[in-house]
């Protein structure tokens, strides 16, 4: 089993770029989750999905869309970034509900915005 | 807005030291969980504390969840340098009947040999 992966690991973007991040997961997970983490404040809930087909805004979802429309995988789109969305985005996946199952979290993809 | 607050944000400690990281909020949670987290990986789940004053151990490290849910504390006994990470607390709210994690800004744990 892979787990969760992410792709890519690394990207740069100019200001106004758009981009799609990937996360998919083999573990039959039917929540799947997206945080940024950002020095000193922990990470921020972006979007989730309690299931295909499903997607609910988390804290911090300005500027952010999602899509699942396979269970394995969850899409996390910025269609036109800025600076202020530069950060480490992490990806999750739990077979229940958060805080009652374990979340499996990705290894990461960094985002820089110039 | 639900918040917890992390402290000591850094602690760096020579090998074989004790030292205790705490995690407070003014909101109660349904539990708490504390994860570890290793430079350019995702967090792992360490422990989740459910019930008010209830203790865990795991080897050496130890997380108290407060009577009134609000708190919660990890020790570590004797730390060694492979303890070195950021270690995150979360809380657990329920919001649409569904689960949510709201973590806290982390410590940053460096332990020297």
């Amino acid at each position: 089993n892979a787990g969760v992966t992410q792709t890519p690991k690394f990207r740069v973007l100019k200001t106004g770029q758009s981009m799609t991040l990937l996360c998919a997961q083999d573990m039959n997970h039917e929540y799947m989750y997206w945080y940024r983490q950002d020095p000193g404040m922990g990470l921020r809930l972006i979007h989730y999905s309690v299931g295909e087909g499903t997607t609910a805004k988390g804290e911090v979802p300005d500027g952010y869309n999602v899509s699942r429309l396979k269970k394995q995988n969850f899409l996390l789109g910025l269609e036109s970034a800025a600076p202020s969305q530069t950060s480490v985005y992490f990806c999750a996946s739990s077979l229940l509900s958060g805080g009652t199952d374990t979340q499996y979290f990705g290894p990461g993809t960094r985002l820089t915005v110039l | 807005t639900q918040l917890l607050e992390q402290s000591p944000q850094f602690l760096s400690i020579q090998e074989g030291e004790n030292l205790t990281v705490y995690c407070n909020s003014s909101s109660v949670f349904s539990s708490l969980q504390w994860y570890r987290q290793e430079p350019g990986e995702g967090p792992v789940l360490l422990v989740t504390v459910v019930t008010g004053g209830e203790v865990k151990k795991l080897k050496r490290l130890t997380f108290q969840f407060g009577d009134a849910r609000k708190d919660s504390s990890l020790h570590i006994t004797a730390a060694q340098p492979g303890d070195t990470g950021l270690y995150l607390c979360a809380g657990v709210t329920w919001w649409s009947n569904t689960g949510k994690l709201i973590f806290g800004q982390g410590t940053t744990l460096q332990v020297k040999p």
